[in-house]
């Protein structure tokens, strides 16, 4: 079965500074990743995905992914958060059957 | 377009009375989810449709949940009797296979 790890329950940064929010998966066959926000009292938000191409994929609001093969990774990151990126973050992958599993979620939290 | 749409956004009940959740997927989409959010359990699917068929209900709880695609613009999640423990937030989602979009949930509160 298909599945992913979200090894950090909190990442907590100064505004301006880099923010790394990471995953890892495990799959049988190729992956389909993708990465989720949910911002307080609202649905998840899609943010990007990976399906094949590129290992480095760009998405919504600045946020970008790093895909890693060799270390079966999925990391997202942003070069400067905001304090408005404070929010659950939530990595996914697609089993073939088209249905998502999730990750714990991860909870960033960025200081003014 | 509106995104998925999702009636009530929040429902307090007693212990035993129906609760009948409804979404209104994304037009186009032809894939349709069901998801309870908690914070012990995190995100759990509870079913999914493809063309208004269901095709995977094995993380519906028990058979006081049930849910139905009368069409390819609705959706109800009905639970009946309603318990303390069912006590949640439910997502629905659609896609067309690939990401999924999410409405913004029904918060549920049985007392």
């Amino acid at each position: 079965a298909q599945s992913v790890a979200q090894p950090e329950d909190q990442v907590n940064v100064a505004e301006g500074n880099p923010l790394t929010v990471k995953c890892t998966y495990s799959v049988s066959g190729n992956p389909y990743l993708f990465w989720y926000v949910q911002y307080p009292n609202r649905g998840l938000q899609f943010l990007l995905k990976y399906i094949t191409g590129d290992n480095l994929v760009k998405g919504s609001y600045g946020f970008e992914a790093e895909f890693n093969k060799s270390q079966t990774s999925f990391h997202l990151k942003k070069p400067s958060a905001l304090v408005s990126d404070s929010a659950l973050y939530f990595c996914a992958v697609r089993d073939g059957d088209y249905k998502l599993s999730f990750g714990a979620g991860t909870t960033v939290t960025v200081r003014a | 377009d509106a995104g998925v749409i999702q009636s009530p956004r929040h429902e307090v009940t007693e212990m035993g009375q129906e609760v009948t959740l409804r979404c209104k997927p994304i037009s186009g989409h032809d894939y349709l989810f069901w998801y309870r959010q908690t914070m012990m359990r995190g995100l759990e699917l509870l079913i999914y449709f493809n063309n208004n068929v269901p095709i995977d209900d094995s993380g519906m709880p028990e058979d006081r949940f049930s849910a139905k695609m009368p069409n390819a613009s609705f959706s109800t999640l009905k639970i009946q009797p309603s318990e303390p423990r069912d006590s949640a937030v439910y997502f629905c989602a659609s896609s067309t296979g690939g990401e999924q979009y999410f409405g913004p949930g029904t918060r549920l509160t049985v007392t």
